[in-house]
């Protein structure tokens, strides 16, 4: 089945150890985004890649950074990982930016943790 | 900026009732999404509803866009409904982006 996927699931890190997330997608699809969301908070988005082209959301922290080498797959880095930056981090995809089909794809997510 | 509300903040309900969910929404909102994050963070697409009325077995939505709010119906509620339910404002600026509201926690006991 088409789906999006996030490895790990789980992850652990000390503080200030540089930690990356994967999202790979089999939708083929040209917009992937990757969303923090708190513990009983709502997602927020950090940014988007239209292919390659990188949106920054204007809150996000500079600790974060995103790369996506294919259409597949996109990285999240978080340079220096903050006890405040434990959350769940969601990959998802749409097809294109705007258009009524354009729905949002979501991953299962990886829990980060940082000790 | 975009406002997005949502109530009830939380909900319980026995086996087999039925419930109404709320979504409130500003004027800068274009489009209107639902979605169900169960126990495991999981977030599942249940409705893209700019207006109208759509169906989906147990589950209905409601987008009266004039009035600016959106309701989701859950009907003969099973313990696997579950979770977290978030609407989400769709604004277009040059992108279809996602502001979550804050989400209503249901809990459906056996």
């Amino acid at each position: 089945d088409a789906m999006v996927i996030q490895n790990p699931r789980y992850q652990v890190t000390q503080f200030g150890k540089p930690v990356t997330l994967s999202c790979s997608q089999t939708l083929n699809h040209n917009v992937m985004y990757w969303y923090q969301q708190k513990s009983s908070q709502a997602p927020k988005l950090l940014f988007h890649y239209y292919d390659k082209d990188f949106n920054n959301e204007a809150d996000t922290p500079d600790n974060f950074q995103s790369r996506r080498p294919n259409t597949s797959f996109c990285f999240l880095d978080i340079r220096s990982p903050g006890l405040g930056d434990a959350a769940m981090y969601l990959c998802a995809t749409s097809r294109d930016l705007a258009g009524a089909s354009d729905t949002q794809y979501f991953g299962p997510g990886t829990r980060l943790t940082v000790l | 900026g975009i406002q997005v509300e949502q109530s009830p903040p939380d909900l319980i309900l026995q086996e087999g009732a039925n419930s109404t969910l709320r979504c409130n929404f500003s004027d800068s909102v274009n489009n209107l999404q639902w979605f169900h994050q169960n126990p495991w963070g999981q977030l599942i697409n249940l409705f893209y509803i700019p207006s109208g009325t759509k169906q989906n077995g147990r589950l209905s939505a409601t987008t009266v866009a004039t009035e600016r709010y959106s309701l989701l119906y859950i009907s003969s509620s099973q313990t696997t409904d579950s979770g977290v339910y978030f609407c989400a404002g769709i604004m277009n600026t040059g992108f279809q982006k996602l502001v979550f509201g804050t989400g209503t926690r249901l809990l459906v006991s056996p």
